[in-house]
């Protein structure tokens, strides 16, 4: 899961494995989400968003999980490659404040060949 | 299109010297947003904009000035800079109208001694 504070929490995962990154969210009113990638020296790049009204939705090799109940999201990455290595983090957004995203810190997952 | 692009890439700065990081976006988005991202931590909103001549303070907005007198452009200005906005930048716009995506650009690194 995502923590705050210098060190982030890693992940190592041997290539072609899959990959689940986890996010306990703070506000039992958000109701978008969004996990992002963020690779080194750049900035952070969309990979899939959900809304509340959902619990499940699946893009290219990836999948986010939602659990309103216990506020936590997950990240599923299919078939792991090492092009994946990063720090993913997510998102989240409450419906009124539509112009405002409160990020985690992030998880650096790290594919090992 | 060149997305969100942002210069400088890198900059030393002496306590008490001022600076403007500047971002333009092509995309023709209404919204545009500034963050800064300390090491180990979320991004954190400083300022944002819903159009050209409107700016609002986002979380932490003391120490800088923002000015969107073009829809592309989107300047942050450092006066009097101070160790603790020693940081990565990273400006960022959406479409607007609700809850999407935000498309980054590859930040400025920000050292201030």
């Amino acid at each position: 899961g995502e923590s705050v504070g210098l060190h982030l929490p890693t992940l190592s995962v041997q290539e072609g494995d899959n990959s689940i990154i986890n996010c306990a969210y703070s506000n039992s009113a958000s109701d978008y989400f969004i996990w992002y990638k963020q690779e080194s020296g750049k900035g952070p790049q969309f990979i899939i968003d959900i809304r509340s009204n959902m619990d499940k939705r699946q893009g290219q090799r990836v999948t986010v999980l939602l659990n309103k109940t216990v506020k936590h999201l997950s990240l599923q990455i299919a078939a792991t490659q090492p092009g994946d290595s990063a720090v993913y983090f997510c998102a989240e957004n409450i419906s009124h404040n539509f112009n405002k995203f409160y990020f985690g810190s992030g998880t650096k997952l790290n594919v090992k060949p | 299109n060149a997305g969100v692009t942002q210069t400088p890439k890198f900059r030393i700065l002496k306590i008490g010297q001022s600076m403007t990081l500047q971002c333009a976006q092509d995309m023709n988005h209404n919204y545009m947003y500034w963050y800064r991202q300390d090491p180990g931590m979320g991004l954190k909103l400083i300022y944002y904009s819903v159009g050209a001549g409107i700016t609002d303070k986002g979380e932490v907005p003391n120490g800088y000035n923002v000015s969107r007198s073009t829809t592309e452009d989107f300047p942050l200005r450092l006066e009097l800079a101070a160790p603790s906005q020693t940081s990565v930048y990273f400006c960022a716009s959406s479409y607007g109208t609700g809850q999407e995506t935000q498309y980054f650009g590859p930040g400025t690194r920000l050292l201030v001694l």
